[in-house]
């Protein structure tokens, strides 16, 4: 069971659009509608901003939004704001392995 | 509403077993669907997913960690335990409970930092 990959990190400045991708296998994300994003501010809890690959909790912003191709999950930050700016995961169910994280990803709002 | 609340030492020494419980409150686990899950962070990394526990008592583990894992749950309480047996330095991490919904950790505890050393 690997971590699923992100990259370290993206940017992009107010009001942009930003994609952050997650790259899994066809033992989990290639398998399974059942991706999910997680922001997380310093020295805070995460919170879930995307599951079940497209849905929003009540309460996000529809400025987030989540997509899914083969083995690979994106979700997409339109509008970008200040507050954006934190570490995002994406997490995929992974059969009788259970569950697994990517290595997260380092936001900058420029 | 549903919350969660980790509690523990915050302090074991390499070969120790640590013991985490998670209280919550909002929901039960007598009821159908509902879970409660373990994930860690270590200092400046990522999340880890370690257990979960389902209204069933179907339990889950890491591959990578099972053999040092066990879950259980006290549904008159509303708890949930996580042990850790042989604890290492690299094990140093905030630990997370959180609620299942969604097919996915939907509520998160505000986490818990263990540290290990002798």
């Amino acid at each position: 069971q690997s971590a699923l990959t992100q990259p370290a990190s993206v940017s992009g400045s107010p009001g942009q659009s930003i994609t952050i991708s997650c790259t899994g296998t066809s033992s989990d994300v290639g398998s399974y509608s059942l991706v999910s994003w997680y922001q997380q501010h310093p020295d805070k809890a995460p919170k879930i901003m995307i599951y079940e690959v497209t849905k929003r909790p009540s309460g996000v912003s529809d400025r987030f939004s989540g997509s899914k191709s083969g083995n690979t999950a994106s979700l997409t930050i339109s509008g970008l704001q200040a507050e954006d700016e934190a570490d995002y995961y994406c997490c995929s169910y992974a059969g009788s392995s259970g569950w697994v994280f990517g290595g997260g990803t380092k936001l900058t709002v420029l | 509403q549903i919350t969660l609340k980790e509690s523990g030492p915050t302090l074991v020494k390499p070969t120790q077993t640590l013991t985490l419980t998670c209280t919550f409150s909002g929901f039960s686990l007598s009821t159908s669907a509902e879970g409660v899950g373990w994930i860690r962070q270590p200092p400046g990394k990522a999340l880890e997913w370690l257990a979960l526990i389902y209204w069933d008592d179907d339990k889950r583990y890491s591959p990578s960690l099972k053999s040092r894992l066990t879950i259980t749950k006290d549904t008159s309480k509303n708890q949930v335990v996580l042990t850790v047996t042989n604890m290492d330095p690299v094990d140093t991490a905030t630990y997370f409970c959180t609620h299942i919904g969604f097919s996915a950790f939907d509520i998160w505890g505000q986490g818990t930092l263990v540290t290990v050393s002798s």
